[in-house]
């Protein structure tokens, strides 16, 4: 099946820097990748997502690139806030089995003021 | 966007009892749901998904008779800890697909905060 490995573990960053988090995955038929944020105690909520088609996508101060001959792609997030302290996680997914996603370990993003 | 209401939020019970959790679609019909289970600081881990009409199919390493899974109609799935000891202690999270096509993106409900004394 598939395996996704998420580093940083743990990420600590300056109000204003950029953050980056990075994910690997093993199946190479995987054609989406989602990034899903969680705060303590709620549900993830979606933040980017990405499709094997496509090698970088943008959404405000949020981008995610894929490189499908690694198979890995990463999350990047400028001009960080306090607010975007959280839990990051990506995800990939086959397509085969709609909806069924597997998940990295997380990386805790803290940005601090 | 598509709503995912589950329920209840916390849940502490005694061990050897079973304990039910809702997971509702809201908005929209769910064939599909997935039940995944959280340790604190860890990931989510998939246990099993959820079928209307059928049966579950659970991942492996997950105890089907302990953790029964019911989709009892297109909007509801149910999740039941039978026999529940402190191990099982931990955060479980429904989620289930949209209705767009071509999107795997996944709505996840509150979660249910389960603690066994």
């Amino acid at each position: 099946g598939e395996n996704v490995e998420q580093h940083p573990s743990t990420l600590s960053v300056q109000e204003g820097d950029s953050a980056v988090i990075k994910c690997t995955y093993s199946d190479s038929a995987s054609n989406y990748f989602p990034w899903y944020k969680q705060e303590l105690g709620k549900r993830p909520q979606l933040i980017i997502d990405i499709r094997s088609n496509v090698g970088e996508k943008k959404d405000q101060r949020i981008a995610v690139t894929l490189n499908k001959t690694a198979k890995h792609f990463s999350l990047h997030i400028t001009e960080t806030q306090p607010e975007d302290s959280a839990v990051y996680f990506c995800a990939a997914s086959t397509g085969t089995s709609y909806g069924k996603l597997t998940f990295g370990q997380g990386t805790i993003l803290t940005v601090h003021p | 966007g598509a709503v995912v209401s589950q329920h209840p939020s916390r849940v502490i019970c005694k061990s050897g009892t079973s304990v039910k959790i809702e997971c509702r679609s809201l908005d929209f019909q769910a064939t599909t749901m997935f039940w995944y289970r959280q340790f604190p600081k860890q990931s989510l881990m998939l246990m099993a998904t959820s079928n209307e009409g059928s049966k579950a199919t659970y991942e492996q390493g997950v105890e089907k008779d302990k953790f029964l899974i019911n989709h009892a109609s297109l909007t509801l799935s149910t999740l039941t800890v039978t026999s529940a000891h402190p191990e099982d202690s931990s955060f479980y999270i429904c989620s289930a697909p949209g209705t767009s096509p071509n999107t795997g993106e996944l709505f996840f409900g509150e979660g249910s905060r389960l603690t066994v004394l």
